[in-house]
């Protein structure tokens, strides 16, 4: 079984420039989860979709954020434009539904300069 | 928002010796997860124990959960080289609303086995 898949995995761009990242979760998984992991401290949730729908994005700073999972199935995190203090690994994760065990992409690796 | 803390943050240890991990958080939960994770890697899920467990094994892996104290602790036995990792506990609330499988993770336990 095809683990979440994460692009790019690296990025390195100048402030105030827009980036993207994407996410491929499990196959069959509705759960869809982005995380924000800064250096030495565990993810934070930013936004957690059940398919289409964005049940909780109260974490993702709306002002430069922005999601979307299009079809229930691969979504694509923004940001624009990116701050200095947006330097971090974005996570995404999968699970079903009705699962608690979450199973995380290799991150997506952001430095802003 | 974290609401687990992890004590030790650092651990070193020598292969063969068992390392002990702990957690410590603020309110009611379904459950606590732990994750490793390997360095520049995402996180793998390692055991799930529930609000009505005290203690949960996986092969090299033991672990407890107190819920009167809200802690939680995890113990790796024969410890290998290739256990060097940071060791994350999680916490997920009551299903229900938007909180549901919510994961709110501590800052993470960064063990090191030394051959």
């Amino acid at each position: 079984e095809a683990g979440v898949v994460q692009s790019p995995r690296y990025k390195i761009i100048e402030k105030k420039q827009p980036v993207a990242f994407w996410c491929n979760p499990i196959s069959g998984h509705n759960t869809l989860y982005w995380y924000l992991q800064n250096l030495g401290q565990g993810p934070e949730l930013l936004i957690r979709y059940e398919n289409e729908e964005a049940v909780d994005d109260s974490q993702l700073p709306k002002d430069r954020f922005s999601a979307e999972r299009l079809k229930g199935v691969d979504s694509t995190l923004k940001i624009q434009p990116a701050e200095l203090g947006d330097s971090a690994v974005y996570l995404c994760a999968s699970s079903l539904w009705y699962q608690e065990t979450q199973y995380f992409g290799p991150g997506t690796r952001l430095l802003v300069l | 928002s974290q609401q687990g803390e992890e004590d030790p943050q650092a651990l070193s240890i020598q292969e063969g010796e068992n390392a002990t991990m702990n957690c410590s958080y603020k309110t009611s939960i379904n459950n606590l997860q732990w994750y490793r994770q390997n360095s520049g890697r995402g996180l793998v899920h390692l055991i799930l124990i529930r609000s009505n467990e005290r203690e949960k094994h996986s092969g090299r892996l033991r672990v407890t959960l107190d819920t009167s104290k809200k802690s939680s602790s995890l113990l790796i036995t024969a410890s290998r080289a290739a256990d060097t990792a940071s060791y994350f506990c999680a916490t997920v609330g009551g299903f229900g609303g938007n909180q549901g499988g919510k994961l709110i993770f501590g800052q993470g336990t960064e063990l090191s086995v030394k051959p």
